[in-house]
């Protein structure tokens, strides 16, 4: 059974710093690992997708890699805003297209 | 092109009524699914439409929840009767095929419908 793990659950740095966000899987045998962004009360944001056959993908100041063997992906954001903050979420996609979430990472980024 | 829809966005009921809950998926996507987030859980699969048919209902939690999807569009989850442990945020995402014209199968979520059970 697939299970998703973020460390840490929670995090503030101030802002300007680079940080990462660290999301690990028990099942290697995954699709894709997309990461999302949630803000209080709002819906999911995608920010980055990762097909089974890449290595990282960048948008900006995000930068996520994926390592199957070891079932481990990393958020890179760099140079942190205070807009950075919110709660974001690593999901694996398994066959048939379904996710499966960790409990995600609450980023509080102070100005 | 209009993203995935839900209605209500939020819904307050006392324990025991019936709430239906429905989204509209992005046209011409095939495959429809439901999710929530209760309160410090993680989010979690509750089942999948393929057009109208359910490929995987695996995650519903008991048989007060009904997801229909006629006709293959829109999709509604009734729960009857709610309990206060249903409370939470229920999620609708929508996806093309796998494969087809290259596409990843990346789900697009909705903004959710926030259910609260007093």
């Amino acid at each position: 059974k697939q299970e998703v793990t973020q460390i840490p659950a929670a995090l503030s740095v101030p802002e300007g710093e680079n940080l990462v966000l660290n999301c690990s899987f028990t099942d290697s045998a995954i699709y894709n690992l997309q990461w999302f962004r949630q803000d209080p009360g709002k819906g999911l944001t995608s920010l980055l997708l990762i097909q089974s056959s890449q290595r990282e993908q960048t948008s900006g100041r995000l930068n996520a890699s994926l390592d199957k063997s070891s079932g481990r992906s990393t958020l890179y954001i760099a140079a942190s805003q205070p807009g950075d903050s919110a709660t974001y979420l690593c999901a694996v996609y398994n066959q048939g297209g379904k996710l499966i979430f960790g409990q995600g990472t609450e980023l509080s980024v102070k100005p | 092109e209009a993203g995935v829809t839900q209605f209500p966005s939020h819904s307050v009921i006392e324990k025991g009524q019936t709430v239906t809950l429905r989204c509209d998926p992005i046209s011409g996507h095939d495959n429809l699914y439901w999710y929530r987030r209760v309160m410090g859980k993680e989010i979690k699969f509750l089942l999948h439409f393929v057009k109208e048919s359910k490929q995987d209902e695996s995650g519903m939690p008991n048989n007060r929840f009904l997801a229909e999807r006629t006709g293959g569009t829109y999709s509604t989850l009734k729960v009857q009767p709610a309990e206060l442990e249903d409370s939470g945020v229920y999620f609708c995402a929508s996806s093309q095929e796998w494969g087809q014209g290259g596409n990843t199968g990346e789900l697009f979520f909705g903004e959710g419908s926030r259910l609260t059970v007093l």
